[in-house]
């Protein structure tokens, strides 16, 4: 199995900063990562696919990049909806995994 | 409008079998494959496995292969995800979700609401 890193695993931010968010992959997983935000008692939301693709409806304060082992997502100017915990997910074999999350919290 | 609809919280005992469901609606269910996600008490999520419900192809991730079984019944576009003898380790919420890999390089991109089961004696 492909293991992902995600760090850090909490992220303490304000409103208006830039926030960033790693990734780390085992091996090589080309471009096959996406992006999930989940709120407490909510299913996760897609929210960059194929590492840099923004999913519909997404605000553009979102962001993607990276490839091979090495990802991250960055939320440009931090909005008082996006406090929630970020999760990657690399789809390049048929067997699918998750990072361990970063949530990221008021400061 | 894509929808994924999941069954009801569900509350068993430990060796009880359990079934629970995910049916789609506003696309073509058999074009898109289904996953099923776990995500225990304040965890994180784990990917169990996903049917082609065309053919009711399954893959399981190593960790779920032989715990739990993955189907579907394109007849009625339901996707099930069953146990044959609860643990209270399964307790969780599950989720299932669309998977757009194979058409737009998209992986989860329609989400159920998630069912609750607790196993409990």
């Amino acid at each position: 199995d492909i293991q992902m890193t995600q760090s850090p695993s909490t992220l303490s931010a304000s409103v208006g900063d830039r926030v960033t968010i790693t990734c780390r992959a085992s091996q090589s997983i080309s471009s096959w990562l996406a992006w999930y935000q989940q709120k407490p008692g909510k299913a996760p939301k897609l929210l960059i696919y194929k590492a840099s693709s923004l999913e519909s409806g997404v605000p553009s304060r979102f962001s993607g990049s990276g490839s091979g082992t090495e990802f991250t997502l960055t939320i440009s100017s931090l909005q008082p909806d996006d406090f929630a915990t970020y999760y990657c997910q690399q789809y390049n074999s048929y067997s699918v995994t998750f990072g361990g999350g970063t949530k990221v919290e008021i400061k | 409008e894509v929808q994924l609809v999941q069954s009801g919280a569900e509350v068993k005992k430990p060796g009880e079998s359990l079934r629970i469901s995910c049916k789609g609606s506003g696309y073509s269910f058999t074009s898109y494959w289904i996953g099923w996600v776990r995500q225990m008490p304040g965890k994180g999520l784990e990917w169990m496995g996903k049917i082609d419900p065309s053919d009711s192809y399954t893959k399981y991730s190593p960790s779920f292969e032989g715990h739990v079984t993955i189907s579907a019944d394109k007849s009625i576009s339901t996707a099930y995800l069953q146990w044959s003898s609860l643990k209270a380790s399964d307790t969780a919420i599950y989720y299932c979700a669309r998977d757009n890999t194979d058409i737009a390089a998209r992986p989860n991109d329609y989400w159920g609401q998630g069912t609750l089961v607790t196993v409990s004696s």
